[in-house]
């Protein structure tokens, strides 16, 4: 499959702990970008990492990218009910207008 | 809220029919992706249009036809309707000359074929 893997599948936490999320692909990639949906709705950009870049910052969230690996990870630091949701990667295979290609996605759960 | 449009949100109709699902795009955008997602395949991309002409096409049906018109606006359509064409829709929209292709996902439209 042209599709990637997202492990865990489903992961459920206490509201305050961190969530980890993690992100396989297996071409080279142009970004790679990572995208909530909440219930079966719109899906919301979250945060963008270039090819040369390892790691961003955007308030909670840090994501990191390996491209010898093939592999990112988001990290949801101090987690709320609200970030309850499903959460995606995505990803582009060069530069200009390219479709991007999607994980399963992991659907996170945050207990009150 | 992404600036990208999506109508309708809902609809329903029966096998053998043929809709046509609507996408504005963020004002300035050119490119206008489409993608599918469904329980069983996950988000798939369909087709691409970039400033009025097809741009690239992926797992998408026969049946399957997109346009986008001069205002930039698009259109899905959908015809010959079976029940595995159940599944939200998305359009997404990018900017002109961005080198990193960050899209921005309108609402959906969930389609319901009974």
């Amino acid at each position: 499959s042209q599709q990637g893997e997202e492990d865990p599948q489903a992961l459920s936490i206490q509201e305050g702990e961190n969530a980890t999320m993690n992100c396989s692909y297996k071409t080279s990639i142009n970004n790679l970008q990572w995208y909530r949906q909440n219930s079966g709705r719109g899906l919301v950009h979250l945060i963008l990492i270039r090819s040369n870049e390892r790691e961003k910052h955007s308030g909670r969230l840090r994501v990191t990218l390996d491209t010898s690996k093939k592999s990112s990870s988001l990290l949801i630091t101090a987690s709320r009910a609200a970030d309850t949701a499903s959460y995606f990667c995505a990803w582009s295979t060069f530069q200009g207008a390219q479709k991007l290609v999607f994980g399963q996605g992991t659907r996170l759960t945050i207990n009150p | 809220d992404s600036g990208v449009t999506q109508t309708p949100k809902h609809l329903i109709t029966a096998t053998g029919q043929r809709v046509t699902l609507r996408c504005s795009p963020r004002s300035g955008d050119l490119s206008v992706y489409w993608y599918q997602q469904s329980l069983d395949q996950g988000l798939q991309f369909l087709i691409q249009y970039y400033n009025g002409e097809e741009r690239a096409k992926g797992n998408i049906l026969e049946r399957f036809s997109a346009q986008q018109f001069p205002d930039l606006h698009s259109e899905l359509n959908l015809s010959s309707l079976e029940l595995g064409d159940s599944a939200l829709y998305f359009c997404a929209s990018e900017g002109p000359g961005t080198a990193l292709n960050e899209q921005f996902f309108g609402p959906g439209t969930r389609l319901t074929v009974l």
